[in-house]
């Protein structure tokens, strides 16, 4: 949605290095903030998340950091492999409308693609 | 994987056909979602339901009807479908609302021509 931008869209790494993956958001009042991966075919998967009361959060090989101030939160995987290769969205919980109760809005996306 | 079905998989219909979506749960969440996925768009919520009966409109809900008569079931209807409703379409299931993890269905594809 365009109150949410994330970048790159498209990500090549050689297996074993790093991959980040960043997503800037509208709504400061936002404290939920999800990473998720899409596999060919399938629908989106929550990797990882985040709520507002913390900076950062780590799962094995993913994390996910937040900066509330800048409206910016990122999805870091080390040690990259070949079945790490999808598509990842963030999606922020936002008010996309006055009035409405806030939901998922997801970004365009990021196709990632680790090389062997 | 959570117990979510949508049915059909695939649908290819003619423009300005009736076209009615389910998707089926079987883990008694009491929300339910509708998006469409289009390239480049990412998600996008089209209705979602906090209960039997009780449904709100997300983003981009023109176009589209939704009625929930039984926890376990969520119809999305396309009273008139349009060339610009080809998508797919993705159901989802949370227990307690956006703040907390939801669970997709596979999806279902569907043409308009």
């Amino acid at each position: 949605g365009e109150n949410v931008e994330q970048h790159p869209s498209t990500l090549s790494v050689q297996e074993g290095d790093s991959a980040v993956i960043k997503c800037t958001y509208s709504d400061s009042a936002s404290n939920y903030f999800p990473w998720y991966k899409q596999e060919l075919g399938k629908g989106p998967q929550l990797i990882i998340d985040i709520r507002s009361n913390v900076g950062e959060k780590k799962d094995q090989r993913i994390a996910v950091t937040l900066n509330k101030t800048a409206k910016h939160f990122s999805l870091h995987i080390t040690e990259t492999q070949p079945e790490d290769s999808a598509v990842y969205f963030c999606a922020p919980q936002l008010r996309v409308s006055s009035g409405s109760a806030r939901q998922l809005t997801f970004g365009s996306g990021t196709q990632l693609t680790v090389l062997p | 994987d959570a117990g979510i079905t949508q049915s059909p998989r695939h649908k290819v219909t003619e423009t300005g056909t009736p076209v009615t979506l389910r998707c089926h749960q079987t883990e008694n969440h009491r929300y339910m979602y509708w998006y469409r996925q289009d390239p480049g768009h990412g998600l996008r919520l089209i209705h979602y339901s906090y209960g039997v009966k009780d449904t709100d409109k997300g983003e981009v809900s023109d176009g589209y009807s939704v009625s929930r008569s039984k926890t376990e079931d969520f119809l999305l209807t396309l009273e008139s479908a349009t060339s610009s409703q080809t998508s797919v379409y993705f159901c989802a299931i949370t227990e307690q609302g956006s703040y907390n993890e939801q669970f997709f269905g596979p999806g279902t594809r569907l043409t308009v021509l």
